[in-house]
């Protein structure tokens, strides 16, 4: 199993650009999410899927999209980045055991908007 | 304001050296994660904590569940260089709620 895989490892745009982040699991996990990583910060919820065509917000929403078609896949689309964009981006996956989520992480996209 | 606050954020120790790690809240969670993250790596699941004042080993690592299941610490006993890394504890407040994560503690662990 290759798990938890995300492309590009590494992405600089411009302001204004768009872009979509990839990301897709292969342990058949209901939940995905995609989380962004800032220094001192720990890591920041930006959207969340509990299955397939379905999503919802996190704790940090605003600028970015995400759409569901399949179990495995969860990308992540900038509409038009700005440099507050900058930050480490991880997916990852879980299932659920009751009120225990077991997430496991994808490599990262470091993101850099000039 | 985090809702999951660390302690200490950055932690510098020789080879051989105990520590603790504190990871506290106001707010009640149903369990508790601890992740250790290498650097260019996504977070790896270390343990998770679920019972007030449980305690769980992992070799040379300790975590343990305060009995208000508000708060929690990692305990490493002589700790190697291999410890090295940033550890987060993530905690989960009630069923259906995604995970919320602290600020992290950044190790090293010198020779």
């Amino acid at each position: 199993n290759a798990g938890v895989t995300q492309t590009p490892k590494f992405q600089v745009l411009k302001t204004g650009q768009s872009m979509t982040l990839q990301c897709a699991q292969d342990m058949n996990h209901e939940y995905m999410s995609w989380y962004r990583q800032d220094p001192g910060m720990g890591l920041r919820l930006i959207h969340y899927s509990v299955g397939a065509g379905i999503t919802d917000q996190g704790e940090v929403p605003n600028g970015y999209n995400v759409s569901r078609s399949t179990t495995e896949d969860f990308p992540l689309r900038l509409l038009s980045a700005a440099p507050s964009q900058t930050s480490v981006y991880f997916c990852a996956s879980s299932y659920s055991l009751g009120t225990v989520y077991e997430q496991y992480f994808g490599p990262g996209t470091r993101l850099t908007v000039t | 304001t985090q809702l999951l606050e660390q302690s200490p954020q950055f932690l510098s120790i020789q080879e051989g050296e105990n520590l603790t790690v504190y990871c506290n809240s106001s707010s009640v969670f149903s369990s508790l994660q601890w992740y250790r993250q290498e650097p260019g790596e996504g977070p790896v699941l270390l343990v998770t904590v679920v019972t007030g004042g449980e305690v769980k080993k992992l070799k040379r690592l300790t975590f343990q569940f305060g009995d208000a299941r508000k708060d929690s610490s990692l305990h490493i006993t002589a700790a190697q260089t291999g410890d090295t890394g940033l550890y987060l504890c993530a905690g989960v407040k009630n069923a259906g709620n995604m995970l919320t994560f602290g600020g992290g503690t950044r190790l090293m662990v010198k020779p």
